[in-house]
């Protein structure tokens, strides 16, 4: 079975600055996709960011970069140029990339605050 | 477009009662997916909807729960009797065909059994 895991309950920096989320996966599988989904506080859940494992290029979503190391198995979140509404829970989020499979797995979640 | 919708937005009963958890997906969506996070632990998969027909229902915890999507469109989540440990917050998601990597979730229902 899948397994994902965020070691960063909770992180906080200042407005402005970078802050990398960590994400780190256990799977067999060789076709898969990589997600980092995003909850502001009381609103929805919404995809920031999406990683196929057959590509070796990082995902890029303007401020919104992944670092995919497959070999590693692991998948972090770099924001740059962090902005207030950046606050929000981030989550990571595995799925095979088998049709007949459309689970998500999710890590725990990282709680991230950005300080005016 | 309106996004995915549910209903109730918090609903609080007590052990042994009965509560139906409702999800109405973007329209077109023909999958729909149910999750949970229970406090402090992960967010969980609980059953997956293609259409009317159950795709995989490998995540549901156990017989307590029923879930359907009548006519392929709206779904819902019933549990019956609710126990303390099905408190936390009910997500529902939904893709086009052909696109699960793509899922869009709803606000989800916070369930608050005491």
């Amino acid at each position: 079975a899948q397994t994902v895991t965020q070691s960063q309950p909770e992180m906080s920096v200042q407005e402005a600055e970078t802050v990398t989320l960590s994400c780190t996966y256990d799977t067999s599988e060789n076709n898969y996709y990589l997600f980092w989904y995003k909850q502001p506080p009381s609103r929805q859940m919404i995809l920031v960011i999406r990683q196929e494992a057959y590509k070796q290029q990082n995902a890029t979503e303007n401020r919104f970069s992944v670092n995919f190391q497959k070999a590693a198995k692991s998948f972090s979140l770099k924001i740059s140029d962090s902005q207030l509404g950046d606050t929000a829970m981030y989550f990571c989020a595995f799925m095979n990339g088998d049709q007949g499979a459309q689970k998500l797995v999710f890590g725990q979640g990282t709680r991230l605050t950005i300080n005016p | 477009e309106a996004g995915v919708t549910q209903f109730p937005s918090h609903s609080v009963i007590e052990k042994g009662q009965t509560v139906t958890l409702r999800c109405d997906p973007i329209s077109g969506h023909d999958n729909l997916y149910w999750y949970r996070r229970v406090m402090g632990k992960e967010i969980k998969f609980l059953l997956h909807f293609v259409k009317e027909s159950k795709q995989d229902e490998s995540g549901m915890p156990n017989n307590r729960f029923l879930a359907e999507r009548t006519g392929g469109t709206y779904s819902t989540l019933k549990v019956q009797p609710a126990e303390l440990e099905d408190s936390g917050v009910y997500f529902c998601a939904s893709s086009p065909i052909g696109e699960a990597d793509t899922q869009y979730f709803g606000p989800g229902t916070r369930l608050t059994v005491l």
